[in-house]
This record gives C-alpha cells, sequence and structure tokens, in this order.
C-alpha cells in the first residue's frame, strides 16, 4: 500500500522560515506534489517535483529525495496568510494521487 | 466553466436518507476524482475516473457508495442509506490527463451532514 508521514502542527512567527516534511512509502512512486488548504477552502495546487533537487516558486520551494522517499515544503518570508493545512501527496503508478494527513501551520505575529 | 463546480454546497440528511452530490469538471479535463475529508482530517480517496477506461472504485468504503460520469463530463457520488458516519466534505477534483504532473483542481467541495 502506500503511506505518508507529515507533521501534524508547525507554528512559526511572520517573517520567518519553515519547512514541512514529508516521507513516502509507495511503488511505481512517479511525483511529490504540495496542496495548501484554507479552512472551509479547497485545496489549492502549490507545487510537483518529479526529480530530485529543490523547485522554487516565489516564497515557496520543494525538495525531493527519490533515494530517501522523502521531501519537504519551504515556506520563506512567513505571512500571516499562509496560516493553513498543506497537504503532501504522491503519484504513482495509475493510482489517483494519494495524500497525506495533513499539517496545519499557524503563523503568529 | 472556470473552475469545477459541485452542487450542493451543503446538504443536511436524514439517517437512511439516500443523497446525489455532483461534479462538473473543468472542460476538456479527462479525469475526474472524489475525495472525501472529515473535518481537520486528510483527504479520503473515494474513486477515479480517466477518460474511457474503466473507473478505479478502489476507494469507495462500502457498497453504499457509488459514482458515475456521463458523457466524460459531469459525474455524480451517490450514497445510498447514509449514517451518520458519512459526514464529511465530499470534494472532486479534475486534471488535464491522469497523474504526470500532480496538479489537481478541485472544487469547493459538498459538506454532507447526516443526523
Amino acid at each position: 500500500g502506500q503511506s505518508l508521514e507529515q507533521p501534524s502542527e508547525v507554528t512559526a512567527v511572520e517573517g520567518a522560515i519553515v519547512q514541512i516534511n514529508c516521507t513516502y512509502q509507495t511503488s511505481g512512486f512517479y511525483g511529490l506534489s504540495w496542496y495548501q488548504q484554507h479552512d472551509g477552502g479547497a485545496p489549492t495546487f502549490l507545487s510537483y517535483n518529479a526529480l530530485d533537487g529543490l523547485e522554487e516558486t516565489g516564497r515557496f520551494s520543494s525538495f525531493l529525495s527519490r533515494s530517501d522517499s522523502y521531501g519537504y515544503l519551504l515556506l520563506q518570508e512567513l505571512q500571516m496568510k499562509d496560516s493553513a493545512s498543506y497537504f503532501c501527496a504522491v503519484s504513482a503508478g495509475r493510482r489517483a494521487l494519494t495524500f497525506g494527513s495533513g499539517t496545519r501551520l499557524q503563523v503568529q505575529p | 466553466g472556470a473552475g469545477v463546480s459541485q452542487s450542493p454546497s451543503n446538504k443536511v440528511t436524514e439517517k437512511g436518507k439516500d443523497v446525489e452530490l455532483r461534479c462538473d469538471p473543468i472542460s476538456g479535463h479527462t479525469a475526474l476524482y472524489w475525495y472525501r475529508q472529515s473535518l481537520g482530517q486528510g483527504l479520503e480517496f473515494l474513486i477515479y475516473f480517466q477518460g474511457n477506461s474503466a473507473p478505479d472504485k478502489s476507494g469507495l468504503p462500502s457498497d453504499r457508495f457509488s459514482a458515475e460520469r456521463t458523457g466524460g463530463s459531469v459525474s455524480t457520488l451517490t450514497i445510498q442509506r447514509t449514517q451518520q458516519e458519512d459526514s464529511a466534505v465530499y470534494l472532486c477534483a479534475s486534471s488535464r490527463t491522469g497523474q504526470i504532473t500532480g496538479e489537481l483542481f478541485f472544487g469547493e467541495g459538498s459538506r454532507l451532514t447526516v443526523l
């Protein structure tokens, strides 16, 4: 089967940098995605890594190590609006995306 | 349409009743997914349609749950004889093809409350 592990909660202050880790177990791995979800809202796509290394998109970066079955989402210059839940998700085989249980990020002033 | 559209946005029903939830994906998207999310929890996969292929129903929790996709577009998720544990937000998503980019476009969800 497939499984993903990510921390349940992370707290950080405005302007800081925070890293949300994700480890996964799956067969037929294609790539790792990250989604953001504000309370009461729909999940929205942030990034996708199929190859090892760091992908940067503005304040957000995502990293993947296929050999370690590990990835992380890095959020820089945190803003209050970044308070949300963040989900990692794996693409594997012909299966639908499998999501982790989510990390609730609370940004404090 | 501009995005994935789901209806109803909220549904309150009594235990034992049947409910239908509708999803209208983004035009041209061949893949359609249903997920379920309980309060404060992750997304639980239910069913996946890809083009004309047989759907992946491996996530449906019981035979009370079924889904169809007509004409490769609109999808309906049906829950028969609802139970209180069915209460959740049901999220529909679509993508252009399968999983190549890992990017799904989600609707706002249908919040189901079973009394």
